[in-house]
């Protein structure tokens, strides 16, 4: 079964803090994206990945930078984290540029 | 700009049929989608649509699509208390983007 895998399903991290959510697919897609969902807002799009070394900017990218090293690996780090970073963080990635993707199972990150 | 928009509540008796609805603005969109979160997951690709059709049915769910009003709809037949979740819909025209996403509740 495919699977987008987030290394951690609960976090809470101070502010100020360097922050890193990592996700891993076993689906050999070329495509990954990190979003964050707030209710009553849905999914907003922070950061995207084409290929590997390569990151294109979402709809939200302030406070945060994305790392693709490997192409089935790609991090989001919040440099400094803040309160109004807290929120669910979820991982996908897809095969083609459509929009049929893969989520992970999200990390819900809480900063004091 | 892109926007895509969802009520947020919609309940429901057991056994009857749901319709979530959902407008968009983008008219280059090329696919939308249908997406189903259910609690403490991440989401689930339900079923998808061209922009040149107008309908699809797939077992119990039927996507219906007006794409001169740019209004997409779901109707899930004889809901199940299994189907309680949040529904999401999505445009893509060269970017995913997803509506609020709509909570159905299935009441016994």
């Amino acid at each position: 079964d495919v699977k987008v895998t987030q290394s951690s399903r609960y976090l809470v991290k101070r502010t100020g803090e360097k922050v890193f959510l990592e996700c891993v697919q076993d689906m050999d897609h070329e495509n990954m994206f990190w979003y964050r969902q707030d209710p009553g807002l849905g999914l907003r799009l922070i950061y995207f990945s084409y290929d590997v070394k390569m990151k294109e900017k979402g709809d939200i990218p302030e406070g945060y930078s994305v790392s693709r090293e490997k192409k089935e690996r790609f991090s989001l780090i919040l440099e400094s984290a803040s309160t109004n970073q807290t929120s669910m963080y979820l991982c996908a990635s897809s095969l083609s540029r459509g929009g049929g993707y893969t989520f992970g199972s999200g990390t819900r990150l809480t900063v004091v | 700009g892109e926007d895509v928009e969802q009520s947020l509540f919609l309940s429901v008796r057991e056994g009857d049929s749901s319709v979530i609805n959902c407008t968009y603005t983008d008219s280059s969109s090329t696919y939308l989608y249908w997406y189903k979160q259910e609690p403490g997951a991440g989401l689930q690709l339900l079923t998808y649509i061209f922009s040149n059709m107008d309908m699809k049915q797939d077992q119990r769910l039927t996507v219906l699509l007006n794409k001169k009003d740019k209004h997409l709809s779901l109707r899930i037949a004889d809901t199940q208390t299994g189907d309680s979740a949040i529904y999401f819909c999505a445009e893509f025209g060269g970017k995913l983007i997803f509506g609020q996403g709509t909570e159905l509740s299935v009441k016994p």
